[in-house]
């Protein structure tokens, strides 16, 4: 069984519309993450969240929303989607923040026309 | 900005031991040192960590410097599938990932 999941691989849409991307872990971890990496390869974090605590990376732009039905899932909103929001996204978890291994999923590669 | 800095490419030969090395000279006590790798096209995977031990795993041994500020990740023996960026992190809240080592490894 895959860990940590998301859905879909590929994303291809039109500047302007809103999206959404899964993911879900059964690892049974508390903790999850989402991480953007741009045509550069540098991978950065966008958000960290657990069942107490939402810590969002500052530039992250308001148009990007995450959303936990629950503990085992993780789904990132994006709206009004702009051509430099095209990236590959991945979906991790852990345990608990910091001081603990994070497992990441296969990654979705959005592209924004 | 990542708080590690690695060199940007190397080479090694399929058998042979790779050395990656990874400088953090601003670590803080209680911050970690994790390395994670990212074989084209998929998630980052996990390698290993460390506080101020050497450490080793079925993957790879880390070597820290008594004083934190440098270690090396070392893939004992080296094969082609270990091709992959290989990403030095500083553990904390906020995980920055910078731009790693690209390893390439040659039959």
């Amino acid at each position: 069984d895959t860990a940590v999941s998301q859905t879909p691989k590929y994303l291809v849409t039109q500047m302007g519309n809103d999206k959404s991307i899964k993911c879900e872990q059964n690892l049974g971890h508390d903790t999850m993450y989402w991480y953007k990496q741009d045509s550069k390869k540098f991978l950065k974090i966008m958000f960290s969240y657990n069942n107490k605590e939402l810590i969002i990376n500052e530039t992250v732009p308001n148009r990007f929303s995450p959303k936990s039905p629950d503990k085992a899932h993780l789904n990132l909103h994006i709206n009004s989607l702009e051509l430099g929001d095209s990236a590959v996204y991945f979906c991790a978890s852990s345990q608990e923040p910091e001081k603990e291994t994070q497992y990441f999923g296969p990654g979705t590669r959005l592209l924004v026309l | 900005d990542a708080k590690t800095t690695q060199p940007p490419s190397m080479d090694c030969a399929e058998g042979r031991a790779a050395n990656l090395p990874c400088n953090h000279s601003t670590i803080s006590g209680n911050e970690y040192v994790y390395w994670y790798r990212q074989i084209h096209s998929q998630g980052p995977q996990y390698i290993i960590h460390g506080l101020k031990n050497n450490e080793t795993n079925e993957m790879a041994s880390l070597i820290i410097t008594e004083d934190r500020k440098s270690s090396t990740l070392i893939l004992p023996h080296a094969t082609l599938r270990d091709t992959a960026v290989y990403y030095c992190i500083v553990n904390n809240n906020d995980m920055r990932f910078g731009a790693g080592t690209r390893l390439t490894v040659k039959p």
